[in-house]
């Protein structure tokens, strides 16, 4: 158990659909990640949050758009959903500390129909 | 930037022989270096990473990986392979501290009976 957990772990919806997927980081972590993994595309990197302010971006799409809470959690919100989203949805932390190594939560599996 | 690049994204081995799966870096300051592991339908989850301590570098479930500084590699592998050890394997390139984490496309490693 990584100490990163994920809600839901399958989500099924229709084209057109917005969905939210969460995440909740280790104790004490201030950065989260989200990524997306499909068959054709491998794992993409999507965007970094680090204490609440976007850090980074990668391959984000403009439909979908993630933050970070002061609590700490996230959320990233898929909208005007296309069956080429369906993938699996990773959300990882860390502490920003040496290595930067990174915990995996245990994903998303968004299929869209 | 840092990039990495792994060779091979399908690789079998019969039970019993040696795994290699190959990780080639590149890094502008000395890196930290991670091979993790994903089973089906799990989250990644860390094998092994190098930060410097020592060249080799002894993951969990009897892999180990060999930092090349000369050769920009960081190859994993195992003496012999259990059916177990099939899933995908990433490999990924940090610089540490707030820098994002840069993964590979992943390696599927298929073993035979």
């Amino acid at each position: 158990d990584s100490g990163v957990t994920q809600t839901p772990k399958h989500l099924i919806t229709a084209t057109g659909q917005r969905v939210t997927l969460r995440c909740s980081p280790r104790s004490g972590d201030l950065s989260v990640y989200w990524y997306q993994q499909s068959l054709d595309q491998g794992l993409q990197f999507l965007i970094q949050y680090y204490n609440g302010e976007e850090r980074a971006k990668g391959n984000i799409l403009e439909r979908f758009s993630a933050q970070q809470f002061p609590d700490l959690h996230s959320e990233l919100n898929l909208s005007s959903l296309e069956l080429g989203d369906s993938a699996l949805y990773f959300c990882a932390s860390s502490d920003n500390r040496g290595s930067n190594e990174q915990f995996f939560g245990p994903g998303t599996r968004l299929t869209v129909l | 930037a840092q990039s990495v690049t792994q060779l091979g994204s399908h690789v079998s081995v019969s039970e019993g022989a040696l795994v290699l799966l190959r990780c080639n870096y590149s890094s502008s300051v000395p890196p930290y270096l991670f091979w993790y592991v994903q089973y089906p339908n799990q989250g990644l989850q860390l094998l092994l990473k190098y930060t410097s301590a020592a060249t080799l570098v002894k993951g969990i479930n009897g892999f180990e990986a060999e930092f090349k500084k000369s050769e920009t590699s960081f190859h994993l592998t195992k003496p012999s392979a259990h059916m177990s050890d099939a899933a995908e394997y990433f490999c990924a390139v940090s610089d540490g501290g707030y820098q994002k984490v840069t993964f590979g496309i992943g390696t599927k490693l298929q073993v035979i009976p």
